[in-house]
């Protein structure tokens, strides 16, 4: 079973900060079985990111997903102040199906 | 627009079971893989089923293996959750979500592009 890392568990930034969101995977994956995805607070997840670097419908182009291997990066350029949240990657595998990191809050500093 | 709206949840007593329901709109639904994800109090996603568009093929998380049966209706658009045997550590928000496919590199893969409001699962006596 391949697992999940994200670092760092929380990130402390100030609107129109960069944040460079990480994730590991503990073997070698294919970068199209990586997806990132966004939870704000009393709300459901939103799909960010598929196949390590397609945004999804709407996401606006802040939002940058890269890396291949074990290394993943998610990157918000410039943060607005509805960016802060927690963030989730996700691999998609044989078992289990899908696979979850445990998340990075990014908060205001 | 694609809706997915859950139901069924509510508070259950250790040992019993709840059937938590999926209605769906806005997509051809017999086409797609569904999936159910949870997330207890305070804590991550953890992904705990997914069944194949025409229902023959049902995934499972180990921790819910045996305990846990998912099915669909593709008359009614509808997805469900017999959650069986219930445990404390069962208590969490579950989410129903769509899986879209994309083909790239001779195989599949798969993202959770839309999710429901959830539906909370409460055990405890």
């Amino acid at each position: 079973e391949i697992m999940l890392t994200q670092s760092p568990a929380t990130l402390s930034l100030s609107p129109g900060e960069r944040a460079t969101l990480s994730c590991r995977a503990s073997q070698s994956v294919r970068a199209s079985d990586l997806a990132w995805y966004q939870q704000k607070p009393g709300q459901s997840p939103r799909l960010l990111i598929y196949g390590a670097s397609s945004r999804a419908t709407g996401i606006p182009d802040r939002f940058r997903g890269s890396g291949s291997g074990t290394d993943f990066t998610l990157t918000i350029s410039r943060l607005e102040p509805e960016d802060f949240a927690v963030y989730y990657c996700q691999l998609y595998g044989s078992s289990p199906l899908f696979t979850f990191g445990p998340g990075t809050t990014v908060d205001l500093k | 627009e694609v809706q997915l709206l859950e139901s069924g949840g509510g508070l259950a007593q250790p040992g019993g079971s709840l059937r938590l329901s999926c209605a769906t709109s806005g997509f051809t639904f017999n086409t797609y893989r569904l999936s159910w994800v949870r997330q207890a109090p305070g804590k991550g996603l953890e992904w705990i089923s997914t069944i194949s568009s025409d229902g023959a093929t049902a995934y499972y998380a180990d921790s819910v293996k045996a305990r846990f049966t998912i099915s669909r209706d593709n008359s009614k658009n509808t997805l469900s959750l017999l959650v069986d045997f219930l445990r404390a550590e069962d208590t969490a928000v579950y989410y129903c979500a769509r899986a879209e496919s994309r083909w790239f590199g001779a195989h599949y893969y798969y993202y959770l592009d839309v999710w429901g409001k959830g539906t909370t699962v409460t055990v405890s006596s």
